[in-house]
């Protein structure tokens, strides 16, 4: 089984709905983050937890938010899904004790039409 | 600020090719330095890393050096199977939150 997950896969909503993607990890890596991926631009961070209770903005949070359940699940929404929020969506873990390496997700997917 | 740039694709090899795949970096600091590889519809990998000046990364037949004298992590091969298409990314990480700097990918095919 993979050690970082994401749900959905795929998705694709409309201008104006609210969505969520969900991470888990059983790495047992205290440290979450999330990414987008556009074409041409590399990946950009949105968010970044430390723990439960340490959630804090990467560069390009407008737009999202983050919620961080248990150490081993962190959320992402989208509260209103515009179209330039379109792009490949990553979680990644790290461990305190490692943090020069990051473990990526399979990636979500997401259309906003 | 701390940036990464690399060298624009697609690049199209040929099988056996030598690969050279560019990397320069901006950093206040000392970073750590990374080549991650992303297979066609996967997550990234951990492919090599450097943690200091002078450090050659190494996995599966790629190599890096962090050159820091020329602000450098280039990535190469000496001969490029089919099954090394992917994309490269190059990134940086060492700062605060643990913020991984990530380039803009470089494609690459190897073609048979």
């Amino acid at each position: 089984d993979a050690d970082v997950t994401q749900t959905p896969r795929n998705r694709i909503t409309k201008t104006g709905k609210r969505i969520m993607l969900e991470c888990s990890q059983t790495k047992g890596h205290d440290r979450m983050y999330w990414y987008r991926q556009d074409p041409g631009l590399g990946l950009q961070l949105i968010y970044y937890s430390f723990d439960v209770k340490d959630i804090n903005k990467g560069e390009i949070s407008d737009g999202y938010s983050v919620s961080r359940q248990a150490q081993a699940k962190f959320s992402l929404s989208l509260e209103s899904a515009i179209p330039n929020q379109t792009a490949l969506y990553f979680c990644a873990t790290s461990d305190r004790s490692r943090t020069d390496t990051q473990y990526f997700g399979p990636g979500t997917r997401l259309t906003v039409l | 600020g701390n940036s990464v740039t690399q060298m624009e694709g697609p690049v199209t090899l040929s099988e056996e090719a030598f690969l050279t795949i560019n990397c320069t970096y901006t950093a206040t600091g000392y970073p750590s330095l990374f080549w991650y590889v992303q297979y066609p519809g996967e997550g990234l990998q951990l492919l090599l890393k450097a943690t200091k000046a002078d450090d050659k990364g190494s996995n599966k037949g790629f190599e890096a050096t962090y050159r820091k004298e020329t602000t450098s992590f280039h990535l190469e091969k000496g001969s490029v199977q089919v099954s090394d298409s992917a994309v490269y990314f190059c990134a940086l990480s060492g700062f605060s939150g643990n913020q991984f700097y990530f380039g803009t990918g470089t494609s690459l095919t190897v073609i048979p």
